[in-house]
């Protein structure tokens, strides 16, 4: 079956410190990748998205490309900021249903 | 555009009870999935509601079940709570078009504890 893999958190960083997130996923098919953000109390936002092998998503700073000869979706961003501080889901889509991955933390200080 | 909205925000209900959650889409949507958050976990599929049919449905038992209505608003139903239902219920709507669903929007959630 279906399954996302990301890496365990907490994620700590200082600010303006480089991010990534690894995620890779197991699929049949093409499916469509995601990458949600979840703030604290909040429901999940739709970060970015990459629909066919080789598109890289992007939004807000981040960017990630689907890789499909590594099955991979890897989230990074250059300079991070205190209000990025999140919980960040891969999540990939088969026939329209979310398959997400257990999430991971990231907490940004000053 | 409004967005997804869900009721109510929290609720409280003891073992063995039923409750009922409520999804509102968001406008010229016609596709609702229903997921649900452990703590500390990421979301599980629970079953999807195309056009008031059931489109899918993951690994939950019969007495999670759903409503689709004609203005594509939803509903998901639990009876016989147990104490690992506790968690947050996520809706989400999208357009179900000839290539596929694309993109999902969320609603905040409806956070529920079993006692």
């Amino acid at each position: 079956g279906n399954s996302v893999t990301q890496m365990e958190g907490p994620v700590t960083l200082s600010e303006e410190a480089f991010l990534t997130i690894n995620c890779t996923y197991t699929a049949t098919g093409y499916p469509s990748l995601f990458w949600y953000v979840q703030y604290p109390g909040e429901g999940l936002q739709l970060l970015l998205k990459a629909t066919k092998a080789d598109d890289k998503g992007s939004n807000k700073g981040f960017e990630a490309t689907y890789r499909k000869e590594t099955t991979s979706f890897h989230l990074e961003k250059g300079s991070v900021q205190v209000s990025d501080s999140a919980v960040y889901f891969c999540a990939l889509s088969s026939w329209g249903k979310l398959q997400f991955g257990a999430g991971t933390q990231v907490v940004v200080t000053p | 555009e409004t967005g997804v909205t869900q009721s109510p925000t929290h609720l409280i209900k003891t073992r063995g009870q039923q409750v009922t959650l409520r999804c509102s889409s968001q406008s010229g949507h016609n596709t609702v999935s229903w997921y649900q958050q452990a703590l500390g976990q990421g979301p599980q599929f629970i079953f999807q509601y195309y056009r008031e049919e059931e489109n899918g449905r993951g690994n939950f038992p019969p007495r999670f079940s759903g409503l689709q209505f004609p203005n594509y608003s939803s509903e998901l139903n639990v009876n016989a709570l147990e104490l690992d239902d506790s968690a947050l219920y996520l809706c989400a709507s999208s357009s179900l078009l000839g290539g596929g669903i694309d993109e999902q929007f969320f609603g905040p959630g409806t956070r529920l504890t079993v006692l």
